[in-house]
């Protein structure tokens, strides 16, 4: 079975300063889907980034990008000149690519962006 | 356009009650699933449907039985509500089930069980 852990629960950083979030997963799967969602205060589950196990390129979506190391089974997530909104929870998950398939979430890391 | 919905967004019943939850997705999407997030906010699917049909049941109780009318919809109703089942319930779909296909999400329902 898949497992994703997020080692971080907590991370704090201030406005326009850079963090990372880190995720590491467990697979025998060769090909997979891996992403990263936020769950703002709202409770909102918003899709951030996600990365195909088969490409080489780490994703990149605007301030968010990340750092996909295949082999080491590790799946960073970037953001950049990070703003108050940003604040949120952030959860790493991993799906297999094809047939009916479910999201494995991680623990979560709770990001705080602080003025 | 609210795009995946869910109604109630907040419900406070009492043990040994039954309920219902709805959702409803306007995305024109095959797949529908259910998940469950715990006090710990930790997220673990549920169930899942692809036009109608039941695809993935995981670990649940009998007592939660979700109910598909139509691809747009599924429900999920739990009889004889525990102290455990207080969490919150999120519904989301995608277009075919595969992990090419983004999964879209509800805004979740508060259950609170005294």
């Amino acid at each position: 079975a898949q497992t994703v852990t997020q080692s971080q629960p907590e991370m704090s950083v201030q406005e326009a300063e850079t963090v990372t979030l880190s995720c590491t997963y467990d697979t025998s799967e060769s090909n997979y889907y891996l992403f990263w969602y936020k769950q703002p205060p709202s409770r909102q589950m918003i899709l951030v980034i996600r990365q195909e196990a088969y490409k080489q390129q780490n994703a990149t979506e605007n301030r968010f990008s990340v750092n996909f190391q295949k082999a080491a089974k590790s799946f960073s997530l970037k953001i950049s000149d990070s703003q108050l909104g940003d604040t949120a929870m952030y959860f790493c998950a991993f799906m297999k690519p094809s047939g009916f398939q479910k999201l494995v979430f991680g623990t979560g890391t709770r990001l705080l962006v602080s003025p | 356009d609210t795009a995946v919905s869910q109604t109630p967004k907040y419900l406070v019943t009492q043990m040994g009650n039954d309920k219902s939850i709805k959702c409803e997705q306007n995305l024109g999407h095959d797949t529908m699933y259910w998940y469950k997030q715990d006090s710990k906010k930790f997220l673990k699917i549920m169930f899942s449907y692809n036009n109608k049909e039941l695809i993935i049941n995981e670990t649940v109780p009998n007592r939660f039985s979700p109910k598909s009318p139509d691809k747009a919809h599924l429900n999920l109703h739990i009889n004889s509500l525990e102290l455990g089942d207080s969490a919150v319930y999120f519904c989301a779909s995608s277009r075919s089930g595969g992990g090419t296909d983004t999964q879209y999400f509800g805004p979740g329902t508060r259950l609170t069980v005294l």
